[in-house]
């Protein structure tokens, strides 16, 4: 356990459906993440979150909608999803942006979009 | 952009062999290197790399970078099936921005 706690663990989806994944961190760390890794491709940034303000949208679907209510809290809200969306969706946390401090995941969560 | 390249993409060795794994980068305005090991899900964390030439190392792993080649690389001696994994290598820029590489698959047969 890193101290990154990720639910759900899996989820399957239909493409109409709305879903959520959640993240939570009690590391007091002030920089949030989400990344996706698919098959066959490096982890990808999605989003970053520094003391809850959205920093960066590495230009995602809008279908992918993040939330961050509090530094300790990270949302992924998902809808309309496609099937290539299919992926491991990782959360990762660091004390904060600067001087390259690492990161720590998540578990992860397994989605799947039937 | 920002670019990380792993290599081998993959490796099969047996017990107790040592292998090196490779990673080159370019990046803007280089902060740190980091190296992780990823089993099954969650990446975890083993060695950030500031500075060229300072060998990092933790048991059977060893690390070090070279700033001016624009590569480092993780050793691991006497391996074991634990160590079977996917190893990432990731690079962080002046933006605090990280770019990950593919990653090494390494599988380690009794």
């Amino acid at each position: 356990e890193t101290g990154v706690t990720q639910t759900p663990r899996h989820l399957v989806m239909g493409m109409t459906n709305k879903k959520s994944l959640k993240c939570e961190q009690h590391l007091g760390h002030n920089a949030m993440y989400w990344y996706k890794q698919s098959a066959k491709k490096p982890l990808e940034l999605m989003f970053v979150y520094n003391f809850k303000e959205q920093t960066e949208n590495n230009s995602v679907p809008s279908r992918f909608s993040p939330e961050c209510p509090n530094s300790s809290h990270l949302f992924l809200h998902l809808h309309t999803l496609q099937p290539e969306d299919s992926a491991l969706y990782l959360c990762a946390s660091s004390l904060d942006r600067g001087g390259g401090t690492e990161a720590f995941f998540g578990q992860g969560t397994r989605l799947t979009v039937v | 952009e920002d670019k990380v390249v792993q290599s081998p993409l993959s490796l099969v060795v047996h017990e107790g062999d040592t292998v090196t794994l490779n990673c080159s980068y370019e990046v803007t305005n280089f902060r740190s290197l980091l190296w992780y090991k990823q089993e099954k899900k969650a990446p975890t964390f083993l060695f950030m790399l500031t500075s060229s030439g300072i060998e990092k190392k933790s048991g059977r792993l060893s690390s070090i970078l070279d700033k001016k080649e624009l590569f480092s690389i993780l050793n691991i001696t006497a391996t074991q099936t634990g160590d079977s994994a996917i190893y990432l290598c990731a690079v962080v820029n002046a933006g605090n921005m990280l770019t990950f590489g593919g990653g090494t698959r390494l599988m380690v047969k009794p």
